[in-house]
């Protein structure tokens, strides 16, 4: 499966305590996303990389919160001192530049699903 | 501020009536829309942009700026087009990235 993948795909922790994602984008996209997918609602966006360098972050994305891609492959996203409002689905999205302005096409990983008890 | 509204959460039609999910936003600069689809126990894909101006699996999508609207249509449903569907925005002129998306409709087609 060559398309973006994320580990792990489910999480279950209690409060309090810290958790790492893991996002593997198609191996020639250079952009790489991070949304929090509620129930009932719509993709939420987080943050976005161009490469290594994280060029938006949502406000969102409290103290708590941390991604990063070192490398400018794969992304990691930390939840320090979850809350049981961090629970969501995870979604992970990479696309390659395109040029002209239009935006390009962001592929969608599987998601990881955290609960926090 | 970019918002999307999709009205419906729930759209249940029979097999070959038209069909009409309905999208609405809310920016006051250059928008792009998107169609996104998630299928059963599958990720969420691109089904269709408004720049495109294509007609992808059956379904098209007229962006309307006076009306602030990205209706999805078809004008004969198949069950197998039964999905969740979402609309979503990109700013042009902001040179962000990111998308912000409705909240999704379900689509159910019967047989």
């Amino acid at each position: 499966d060559t398309g973006v993948s994320q580990d792990p795909r489910h999480k279950i922790t209690k409060r309090g305590q810290n958790v790492t994602f893991r996002c593997d984008p198609i191996s020639e996209h250079n952009r790489l996303y991070w949304y929090r997918q509620t129930l009932g609602q719509g993709p939420e966006f987080l943050t976005y990389f161009q490469n290594e360098a994280q060029l938006e972050k949502s406000r969102l994305l409290s103290d708590r919160f941390s991604a990063e891609r070192p490398k400018g492959s794969f992304s990691t996203l930390e939840i320090q001192r979850t809350e049981q409002g961090d629970s969501a689905m995870y979604l992970c999205a990479s696309s390659q530049r395109t040029s002209g302005g239009v935006a390009d096409t962001q592929y969608f990983g599987p998601g990881t699903r955290l609960t926090v008890l | 501020a970019q918002r999307v509204t999709q009205p419906e959460k729930l759209l249940s039609v029979f097999k070959g009536a038209p069909v009409e999910l309905k999208c609405n936003y809310s920016y006051s600069g250059s928008p792009e829309l998107f169609w996104y689809v998630q299928y059963s126990r599958q990720r969420l894909q691109l089904l269709l942009r408004h720049i495109s101006r294509e007609s992808i699996k059956g379904f098209t999508a007229d962006l309307n700026k006076g009306e602030t609207s990205f209706h999805l249509k078809k004008p004969f449903a198949q069950e197998e087009d039964s999905a969740m569907y979402y609309c979503a925005l990109r700013g042009m002129d902001t040179g962000r990235r990111a998308l912000t998306f409705g909240s999704g409709t379900r689509l159910q087609v019967q047989p």
